[in-house]
């Protein structure tokens, strides 16, 4: 069974850029949770979508948003990149109605704005 | 209190030691936690899950007090492999709702 993937693995970007973050969640999986994860600064929640619809939002700007498709994959988009953007960006998926199962992550983008 | 509070160590314990990791929470509606493992600069991996009084699974054992609001990670018999950092996670919300992560509590297990 495929895992969560996630693309790129690398990016580097100049500060006021934008960028766009995929993910494609274990089949069978409906919801994709995006985190972020900066140095010194844990695991911060930033998006979950599931069946297409945002259900919930993390305390980020609106500069960071995302989508997902039919298909279930996903999308988050960073505009005007600031230099404290730079992270590791992780995207996770699981089950909708189980919540005791957990969380598979993929293995993330690392975001460096320069 | 933070939604989730972990010790960031790090811990250094040589081969064969017992250590415990403690992870405070305040969402008492909590059912379900989490202990993950992130190996550095990968993803965190799924460890242990933990909705009643406790879950074993080898030399790794977790349990929950509901009362005092936090879960534990003990390990024995401490792996060279073992060299991680441990990351408890906790819905924000009871039912299926986002996982809020501690910092993580970081290993280092020493020949």
């Amino acid at each position: 069974e495929a895992g969560v993937t996630q693309s790129p693995t690398h990016l580097i970007k100049t500060r006021g850029q934008q960028v766009t973050l995929r993910c494609s969640p274990i089949s069978g999986h409906t919801s994709v949770y995006w985190y972020q994860q900066a140095l010194g600064l844990g695991l911060q929640f930033l998006l979950w979508y599931d069946e297409g619809e945002e259900r919930n939002r993390g305390n980020f700007p609106p500069r960071f948003s995302g989508r997902q498709f039919p298909n279930y994959s996903s999308e988050l988009n960073v505009n005007a990149l600031e230099l404290e953007d730079s992270a590791l960006y992780l995207c996770a998926s699981s089950f909708k109605d189980r919540p005791n199962y957990g969380y598979t992550f993929g293995s993330g983008t690392r975001l460096t704005v320069v | 209190r933070k939604e989730v509070e972990q010790d960031p160590g790090p811990f250094n314990v040589p081969e064969g030691a017992t250590v415990a990791f403690n992870c405070t929470y305040s969402n008492s509606a909590s059912q379900s936690f989490f202990w993950y493992r992130q190996d550095c600069r990968k993803e965190p991996k799924l460890l242990m899950s933990v909705y009643s009084s406790g879950n074993e699974d080898g030399r790794f054992t977790a349990q929950l007090n509901r009362a005092s609001q936090y879960i534990s990670l003990l390990i024995r018999d401490s792996k060279l492999s073992d060299s991680a950092t441990y990351l408890c996670a906790v819905p924000r919300n009871s039912g299926n709702t986002p996982l809020v992560f501690g910092k993580g509590t970081r290993l280092s297990v020493i020949a």
